[in-house]
């Protein structure tokens, strides 16, 4: 069965700190993998996607790692900023028709100064 | 204005009412969907269309219909609402992606709807 499992559900951390989540896929056939974010009250923004080959992609202070091998993902945010305190979902297209798409059902990070 | 607009962003209603909620893009996308998330739950497929002609259900279609009146309007029914059917529900676009499979998606800012 194709599943995506994020840890950990929550995570508190100061500001100025960094983090990492983690994403872990039994999706198969691969196709690429995504990371959102999604703040409170609002739809989810696509931060960066992650194809077969791909083992590291960064978009600023967000860097996102892929182990094709392991099917895991990981999401490592640098330097926690207030506006960071947000819901991280990873989501998985599988190679097949149809949409496709396997969601994760969420990191929720606090950032508290 | 926003690419992806939904309306309305708040509705509460009575059990066995019906409501429609309705979603329109200018991203020029043949593709849209509506999810539904729960909290605990994530986001869960309801219905999406890749263009005017064709609907799919999704994982959750039971108690919803939908409607593609044009490439860029989708609107999602709740023909009888129950409690259950409370949660905050979001429309989405997206193009085809390479290989076929899905792109980004991009979505709209939710409807936040609560049935009593």
């Amino acid at each position: 069965k194709n599943q995506v499992e994020q840890s950990p559900q929550s995570l508190i951390i100061l500001e100025g700190k960094n983090c990492t989540l983690q994403c872990n896929y039994t999706v198969s056939p691969f196709s690429n993998l995504r990371w959102y974010k999604q703040d409170t009250g609002r739809g989810p923004v696509s931060l960066t996607i992650m194809t077969f080959s791909e083992n590291t992609k960064s978009n600023g202070r967000y860097t996102a790692t892929l182990d094709a091998d392991t099917k895991q993902s990981s999401l490592h945010i640098t330097a926690s900023q207030l506006s960071d305190s947000a819901s991280y979902i990873c989501v998985v297209s599988a190679k097949k028709a149809g949409t496709a798409l396997i969601f994760g059902k969420g990191t929720t990070l606090s950032v508290s100064s | 204005d926003a690419d992806v607009t939904q309306t309305p962003r708040n509705r509460i209603t009575k059990t066995g009412k019906r409501i429609m909620l309705e979603c329109s893009q200018t991203k020029g996308h043949d593709r849209m969907y509506w999810y539904r998330q729960d909290p605990g739950l994530g986001l869960r497929l309801i219905y999406y269309s890749f263009d005017v002609k064709d609907i799919n259900k999704g994982e959750i279609s039971d108690g919803y219909s939908v409607s593609r009146q044009a490439q860029a309007k989708f609107s999602l029914s709740l023909e009888s609402a129950i409690p259950n059917q409370t949660a905050l529900y979001f429309c989405a676009t997206s193009d085809p992606g390479q290989g076929g499979n899905t792109g980004e998606l991009f979505f709209g800012e939710g409807s936040r709807l609560t049935v009593l």
